[in-house]
């Protein structure tokens, strides 16, 4: 595709809802990030996937959140019983590896209420 | 892990003068470093990089410049336009992925 692209671009759900996140990358992009921004915020990393593994989980906030990737495409980020401090921008790059410029999808904005 | 490191967290600048942010970082391994520029409400967007065999980089009014001995890299925005008022991000590689700083509000009045 043109570039990245992630759905949905809005999502409201009520606390303690389980949400799933969609990233579809850049095609022939091996590498893919998942990145929270909280309003006014920096980026802070999720996880980061290197073709369908994941070789850092460090960032994942607590055992509510995964994420997966299949195919060494679409990936998916899985947040279970959602909590109002989840409510942010989800942000989703890929790159065709390391030393490679990251393009950044839209995000998509959770809100928890 | 790597740690990056980016000041000022936020700066503000006269139209038409020059703007200076500054990123440091741990790994010694590392060697590729990008910035990019994220408008309010906006994805951010890379604006200019550089690796680790390079000392400076230009494109038109933005310059970036390597000191791989301090670990430390520059972004020079030269003539400042309200256009460019934005948070800026430093970034690293390290361990095989993109570590970013804490990123940059500027602000440029005209």
């Amino acid at each position: 595709g043109a570039g990245v692209s992630q759905s949905p671009s809005n999502k409201v759900t009520e606390k303690g809802k389980d949400v799933e996140l969609r990233c579809d990358p850049i095609s022939g992009h091996t590498a893919l990030y998942w990145y929270r921004q909280s309003l006014g915020q920096g980026l802070e990393f999720l996880i980061y996937f290197q073709g369908n593994s994941a070789p850092d989980k460090s960032g994942l906030p607590s055992d509510r959140f995964s994420a997966e990737r299949t195919g060494g495409s679409v990936s998916t980020l899985t947040i279970q019983r959602t909590q109002q401090e989840d409510s942010a921008v989800y942000l989703c790059a890929s790159s065709s590896g390391e030393g490679s410029p990251l393009h950044f999808g839209n995000g998509t904005r959770l809100t928890v209420t | 892990g790597e740690n990056v490191e980016q000041h000022p967290s936020t700066l503000s600048v006269q139209e038409g003068d020059s703007a200076v942010i500054k990123c440091t970082y741990s790994d010694s391994a590392s060697n590729y470093f990008p910035w990019y520029k994220q408008e309010l409400g906006k994805r951010p967007q890379l604006i200019i990089d550089i690796r680790s065999n390079v000392g400076e980089k230009k494109d038109q009014r933005i310059a970036v410049t390597l000191n791989k001995t301090a670990k430390h890299f520059s972004l020079h925005i030269t003539e400042t336009q309200p256009e460019d008022s934005a948070v800026y991000f430093c970034a690293v590689t390290g361990f095989q992925k993109l570590v970013f700083g804490t990123g940059t509000r500027l602000l440029v009045s005209p």
